[in-house]
């Protein structure tokens, strides 16, 4: 069972690149996120979806784009990267309402 | 909207003494309340959760947590304090209709002194 799994796991990006940071998970959640961990502030929501189709944004979407095309998969595609998305990033998936929330083991990017 | 406060960004226990870690909710339905602990460099790992069942809910480790309404709080507290538990715990908050999403206090981080 391999859960919420997150694509690269390390990435240096230089400041203007792009690239997607891929998660994919295997449990048939209809709930998906994406978010960023950053020194002293905690994880912060960038975009979430509630199913395919279906994505909405969180508390700091700017900068970043997420598609849902299947339910197993929620790309997050950094479209010019900057420094300030230096962060660790995390997805995350779960079923109904209450229910656990299960993270991938995250993402480290470094944008120089 | 919810939001939580976790006071004290970084505690220190002797090994063997209560680990009592502070938490306190905002939010404007009734919530969901969950702690997770995240050692170095790996993802989140759920501890506990609150879903408006019992108000003393248990988790791993010998964890639990007190849902206070009058206080709006859910501390974690477990008895006596092993090395191992040495890491950063994280208290979040969601609501029990819409989206359901998760929002994080800033993490406190759990130093166990031998």
């Amino acid at each position: 069972n391999a859960g919420v799994t997150q694509t690269p796991k390390f990435q240096v990006l230089k400041t203007g690149q792009s690239m997607t940071l891929q998660c994919a998970q295997d449990m048939n959640h209809e709930y998906m996120s994406w978010y960023r961990q950053d020194p002293g502030m905690g994880l912060r929501l960038i975009h979430y979806s509630v199913g395919a189709g279906i994505t909405d944004q969180g508390e700091v979407p700017n900068g970043y784009n997420v598609s849902r095309s299947t339910t197993e998969d929620f790309p997050l595609r950094l479209l010019s990267a900057a420094p300030s998305q230096t962060s660790v990033y995390f997805c995350a998936s779960r079923t109904e309402v209450g229910n656990t929330i299960y993270f991938g083991e995250g993402s480290w990017l470094t944008v120089v | 909207a919810q939001s939580v406060t976790q006071l004290g960004s970084h505690v220190s226990v002797s090994e063997g003494a209560l680990v009592l870690l502070r938490c306190n909710y905002s939010s404007s339905v009734p919530p969901y309340l969950f702690w997770y602990v995240q050692y170095p460099n790996q993802g989140l790992q759920l501890l506990l959760k609150y879903t408006s069942a019992a108000t003393l809910v248990k988790g791993i480790n010998g964890f639990e947590a007190e849902f206070k309404k009058s206080e709006t709080s859910f501390h974690l507290t477990k008895p006596s304090a092993h090395m191992s538990d040495a890491a950063e715990y994280f208290c979040a908050v969601s609501s029990q209709t819409g989206a359901n999403n998760l929002f994080f206090g800033t993490g406190t981080r759990l130093t166990v002194i031998p």
